[in-house]
């Protein structure tokens, strides 16, 4: 199995800072034949379900704000948010499609310093 | 727009079984992959199961693998999940979740639904 390793567990930033979460893969999500990386980025607020922000490791989904973005390739991944606002107070977890089983990242708490 | 509506989730003692049902409405049910994510009361996510657009392709998690079965009918834009012998460690909000692929075009979870919670206790 793919083991996601994201850190850190929890981070406190400022509002208007930026964030940075990492992720780590056990071992390469990158297809070679189309040079895409199977990994994307999901935002969970208390009580809703998650949703998706980044696929394809850096394609932002429709809608989601452009202070997202993802970057990183074969088995290390970063997710920044840039300009914190209170509404970014969230979980936010890694996922990796690139073979079953599918798995995700332990996940990091993101809160307002 | 997308929705995903489960239900059937409860209080159920360990050995028994359940069956879990997600309604989709807003895009064609029948093109995409579909996906069970669980997540245990405080815990992180869990991928259960995956099934591919035209019901094939069944794939679970080790943990749940010949206890939960996953199908789908497309005449009904349901999709399903039977879980058997039940135990405590299966007690979690159970998510039906869409794939953004469709037909074989493997591609990563999109829209999620509310979740039903299924809880395991004697």
């Amino acid at each position: 199995d793919i083991v996601m390793t994201q850190s850190p567990d929890s981070l406190a930033v400022s509002l208007g800072e930026r964030a940075t979460i990492n992720c780590k893969s056990s071992q390469s999500v990158l297809y070679s034949p189309s040079s895409e990386n199977y990994l994307a980025w999901y935002q969970q607020k208390p009580g809703q379900p998650p949703k998706l922000l980044i696929y394809w490791a850096s394609t932002r989904e429709s809608g989601v704000s452009d202070r997202f973005s993802g970057s990183g390739s074969g088995t290390d991944f970063t997710l920044t948010i840039s300009g914190l606002q209170a509404e970014d107070v969230a979980v936010y977890y890694c996922h990796q499609y690139y073979t079953p089983p599918y798995t995700f990242g332990q996940g990091t708490k993101l809160e307002i310093k | 727009e997308v929705q995903l509506v489960e239900s059937g989730g409860g209080l159920v003692q360990p050995g028994g079984s359940l069956r879990l049902s997600c309604a989709a409405s807003g895009f064609t049910f029948s093109s995409h992959w579909m996906h069970w994510v669980r997540q245990s009361p405080g815990k992180g996510l869990v991928w259960v199961s995956r099934i591919y657009s035209d019901g094939s392709g069944a794939t679970y998690a080790d943990a749940v693998k010949g206890r939960f079965t996953i199908s789908r009918d497309n005449s009904k834009n349901t999709l399903y999940l039977q879980m058997n012998s039940l135990r405590v460690e299966d007690t979690a909000v159970y998510y039906c979740v869409r794939d953004k692929g469709v037909w074989y075009t493997s591609s990563c979870p999109d829209y999620w639904g509310q979740g039903t919670l299924v809880t395991v206790s004697s």
